[in-house]
């Protein structure tokens, strides 16, 4: 089993659709948990950053963390063309970075 | 602020050629990170360094490979002698000081292609 695990789509929906995008992990230390967002030929940029359970939310994404299940999820309120991309969980079992995994990727098409 | 630069942006080399990739962190970072990623295996961390240090290479695939860091804002990262199955995306990050660690800010990357 992969220590995080993440359903690689793709994921086709259309404009102004949630979206929930979900990660799965099976290290228990982990405790902080993000979602990085990476555009076609570009570098990943991180998105939303959360510790621990409980949920964020930032504008149109919401990040949930359910230590209990060892699940993670984004969501995506009225998605829009622009948010076509590949978003990647990561987490780490410390505030400096120990133990960091990213989880292999969704890719995300929103169409118009 | 610059970001991450990483050069050169592509390279297309032959097998058995060395090949050198560079990286310029953002300024005041102090923790650089080296990744590789392909279709097949995502993201993969190959090494990372703070203030200068290699702290982790365990995920350098093999003795082909190689990373310095001479000073705060230069890295490299070397590959001799190249092979096919090293062709992938290069990435390059850096962190800031203090409890921003796990915020990484990536470079553009280097599409290497070994034929």
């Amino acid at each position: 089993q992969k220590e995080v695990e993440q359903d690689p789509g793709p994921l086709s929906v259309p404009e102004g659709a949630i979206v929930s995008l979900n990660c799965t992990y099976s290290n228990s230390a982990f405790q902080y948990f993000m979602w990085y967002r990476q555009y076609s030929r570009k570098g990943p940029e991180l998105l939303m950053y959360t510790y621990s359970s409980g949920n964020k939310e930032d504008g149109r994404f919401t990040a949930q963390v359910d230590k209990s299940s060892k699940y993670i999820s984004l969501f995506i309120r009225d998605s829009q063309p622009s948010d076509s991309a590949t978003y990647l969980c990561a987490m780490s079992a410390g505030n400096y970075g120990q133990n960091f995994v990213f989880g292999p990727g969704t890719r995300l098409s929103v169409l118009p | 602020d610059a970001g991450v630069i990483q050069s050169p942006r592509h390279e297309v080399t032959e097998m058995g050629q060395e090949v050198t990739l560079r990286c310029k962190p953002i300024s005041g970072h102090n923790s650089l990170f080296w990744y590789r990623q392909t279709m097949m295996r995502g993201l993969e961390l190959l090494i990372y360094f703070n203030n200068n240090v290699p702290i982790d290479d365990s995920g350098m695939p093999e003795d082909r490979f190689s990373a310095k860091m001479p000073n705060a804002s230069f890295s490299t990262l070397k590959i001799q002698p190249s092979e096919p199955r090293d062709s992938a995306v290069y990435f390059c990050a850096s962190t800031p000081p203090g409890p921003l660690y796990n915020e990484q800010f990536f470079g553009p990357g280097t599409r290497l292609t070994v034929l």
